[in-house]
């Protein structure tokens, strides 16, 4: 069975902080990784996405992926208070449908 | 990057009724995608919708409890037939593979 595995939180970090946020993957097979923010009440929202072992950088945020590790992270530099939030990882498995297996989301928090 | 209008934002209904949610995307795209998200949860995904075949459910969800139509590259739509408390829940359209955009939402609570 295909699973994506978040650490539920809550991650509570400083503002102005890194925070972390990390993401394994069971399938060896997994092509494409996804990173979504959703606010309590609203739909998630696409922040990145990677598919390239290595560092992907798109303003305060970095993904990085570890294929051999099976494991994807997102970083968020100078931590705002706006940034708190459920964090979600997302894996394409490249099947044909394009489905997106989803972790369960962290939940950031970031204190003033 | 698409942009998917999803409606009703909200619903309330009464238990045994049916509701249809409608996607509407302003680019066209291969493939549409329902998803579930329950209270505290992550998302499930419901079914898979492309256009000009039937959709593909996935295990726990029926075309009988709900029925998906998908009449052309840019909208879709998800039906939850006799509902049930246990269909409260926010139901999610997306659309596209490499971007992978989600609608608003649908808030549904059955009462």
């Amino acid at each position: 069975q295909k699973e994506v595995e978040q650490n539920s939180g809550p991650l509570s970090v400083p503002e102005g902080a890194i925070a972390s946020l990390n993401c394994t993957y069971s399938d060896r097979g997994s092509q494409s990784f996804f990173w979504y923010r959703q606010y309590s009440g609203k739909s998630p929202e696409l922040i990145m996405f990677i598919y390239s072992n290595g560092d992907k950088e798109d303003g305060r945020f970095t993904a990085q992926l570890n294929k051999a590790s099976q494991y994807v992270s997102l970083l968020i530099r100078d931590s705002q208070p706006s940034d708190s939030a459920t964090y979600l990882c997302a894996v394409d498995y490249g099947g044909s449908q394009g489905n997106l297996i989803f972790g369960k989301g962290t939940k950031l928090s970031v204190k003033p | 990057s698409a942009v998917i209008s999803q409606k009703p934002s909200r619903d309330i209904c009464q238990r045994g009724t049916s509701l249809t949610i409608q996607c509407q995307v302003d680019s066209q795209v291969t493939m549409m995608f329902w998803y579930r998200q329950q209270p505290g949860q992550s998302l499930t995904l419901i079914a898979t919708a492309n256009q000009g075949s039937e959709a593909t459910y996935e295990s726990g969800f029926v075309i009988d409890k709900f029925p998906i139509s998908r009449p052309n590259l840019t909208f879709s739509t998800l039906t939850v037939s006799n509902m049930s408390p246990e269909d409260s829940s926010i139901y999610l359209c997306r659309a596209g593979h490499t971007e992978a955009f989600f609608g608003q939402g649908t808030r549904l609570t059955v009462v």
